[in-house]
């Protein structure tokens, strides 16, 4: 989502609930797609990363979306904690281009 | 084994001053990165460093940002006469090669008065 001035764009659910966060990237060109946590006063983590030529990658309780066609990218998130509670930003990078690209960032709360 | 680690943790300084941030990789990464998070924003690259080429500099907001790696390691970023606007964190990370996952520290949350 798009994020407006100091505020981004939440996303509260029950613990327990599945989390589906979403994220349009602009560059038809990005082959390499990241998704990070970031807690308050911490660096981001790294959560789980897919190619271009793939369209589903699965991890412990994430999985991230690829759709090339309308150029978005998904993090779903299976029966969510309040440890899950943080910032969570998608990145893009182009072979050959040296840095990635971070989207906005999406607030993730989730309430026991 | 160690992570990234990024020294100070806080920096408070009075506008007009010169601050130096230090990032120390994990060891074995050659791909080294700098950027800047503003309060309730993304991650704005900086520089970028791999092995012994030239630093992709494209990211540097102005003269007054500097950074260099010694010995392809320890990078420090310099900010030269700080400004307000440059209250910021600023986040190193570094990578295997470039393309690849990148690990991040902590940052050092810069206050500019």
């Amino acid at each position: 989502g798009e994020s407006v001035g100091l505020h981004l764009p939440t996303l509260s659910v029950q613990e327990g609930d599945n989390s589906i966060i979403n994220c349009a990237y602009s560059n038809s060109a990005s082959d390499y797609f990241i998704w990070y946590k970031q807690e308050s006063g911490k660096g981001p983590q790294f959560i789980i990363d897919i190619r271009s030529n793939m369209d589903k990658r699965q991890g412990q309780r994430v999985t991230v979306l690829l759709n090339k066609t309308v150029k978005h990218l998904s993090l779903q998130i299976a029966a969510t904690q309040p440890g899950d509670s943080a910032v969570y930003f998608c990145a893009e990078n182009t072979s050959g281009y040296s840095t990635l690209t971070f989207g906005k960032g999406t607030m993730l709360l989730v309430s026991p | 084994g160690a992570g990234v680690s990024q020294s100070p943790s806080n920096k408070v300084t009075e506008k007009g001053k010169d601050v130096e941030l230090r990032c120390d990789p994990i060891s074995g990464h050659t791909a080294l990165y700098w950027y800047r998070q503003s309060l309730g924003q993304g991650l704005e690259f900086l520089i970028y460093f791999q092995g012994n080429s030239a630093p992709d500099k494209s990211g540097l907001p102005s003269d007054r940002f500097s950074a260099e790696r010694t010995g392809g390691s320890v990078s420090t970023l310099t900010i030269q006469r700080t400004q307000q606007e440059d209250s910021a964190v600023y986040l190193c990370a570094s990578s295997l090669a470039r393309g690849n996952e990148q690990f991040f520290g902590p940052g050092t949350r810069l206050t500019v008065l």
